[in-house]
């Protein structure tokens, strides 16, 4: 997975709590992408990051934010998460914003 | 905007079958177009890819796809499928250049059942 690690790999927790998940990449790539994965809506990009501290929305942005304070790390928060929030997320990561290389997924669930 | 469409969520082929999966996207600009494979409980994993040059490309595992502007097409396919080839296809575009920053945009999935 092109050196890319995602933790926790699945977490249960209850709707409006706070859930924070990680992406850790040892590339050193300058693009790092968030998103989830729905049945019947492939996967939809949350948020991207473009930088250390150079971050922009997706298009399903709404309810997250996120992070990146270095290179390696991007972080995706659910500030009071709701059932609507259970998927698969994803992160991935880029060098040169032409091919992305994805990380193993994170399964969320929220009660 | 751009957005794209897998005909099909579900494709079922026998064992040494052609494969063929298909995708039409719209976009604005010349696009990047991708095919993605997802196994069971598992990350995307990227098949091939279309950037410039050449618009028949070939990815691993066999398969291969062709870009087609005219019909704004860039169909999946492999001239005999394995059981291996079971999986969940992804295809997604991006916008080759602006502030697009590799933004991609995916299709719906396609899952491909291969029988023996």
């Amino acid at each position: 997975d092109a050196g890319i690690t995602q933790s926790p790999r699945h977490k249960v927790t209850e709707t409006g709590t706070p859930v924070t998940l990680r992406c850790h990449q040892t590339e050193n790539h300058r693009y790092m992408y968030w998103y989830r994965q729905d049945p019947g809506h492939g996967l939809r990009l949350i948020h991207y990051s473009y930088g250390v501290k150079d971050t922009d929305k997706g298009e399903v942005s709404d309810g997250y934010s996120v992070s990146r304070s270095k290179t390696e790390d991007f972080l995706l928060t659910l500030e009071s998460a709701t059932s609507s929030q259970t998927s698969v997320y994803f992160c991935a990561i880029s060098d040169n914003a032409d091919t992305q290389y994805f990380g193993p997924g994170t399964r969320l669930t929220v009660l | 905007a751009q957005s794209v469409t897998q005909l099909g969520s579900h494709v079922s082929v026998s064992e040494g079958a052609l494969v063929l999966l298909r995708c039409n996207y719209s976009s604005s600009v010349p696009p990047y177009l991708f095919w993605y494979v997802q196994y069971p409980n598992q990350g995307l994993q990227l098949l091939l890819k279309y950037t410039t040059g050449a618009t028949l490309v070939k990815g691993i595992n066999g398969f291969e796809a062709e870009f087609k502007k005219s019909e704004t097409s860039f169909h999946l396919t492999k001239p005999s499928a394995h059981m291996s080839d079971a999986a969940e296809y992804f295809c997604a575009v991006s916008d080759t250049g602006g502030t697009s920053y590799g933004k991609l945009t995916f299709g719906q999935g396609t899952i491909l059942t291969v029988h023996p």
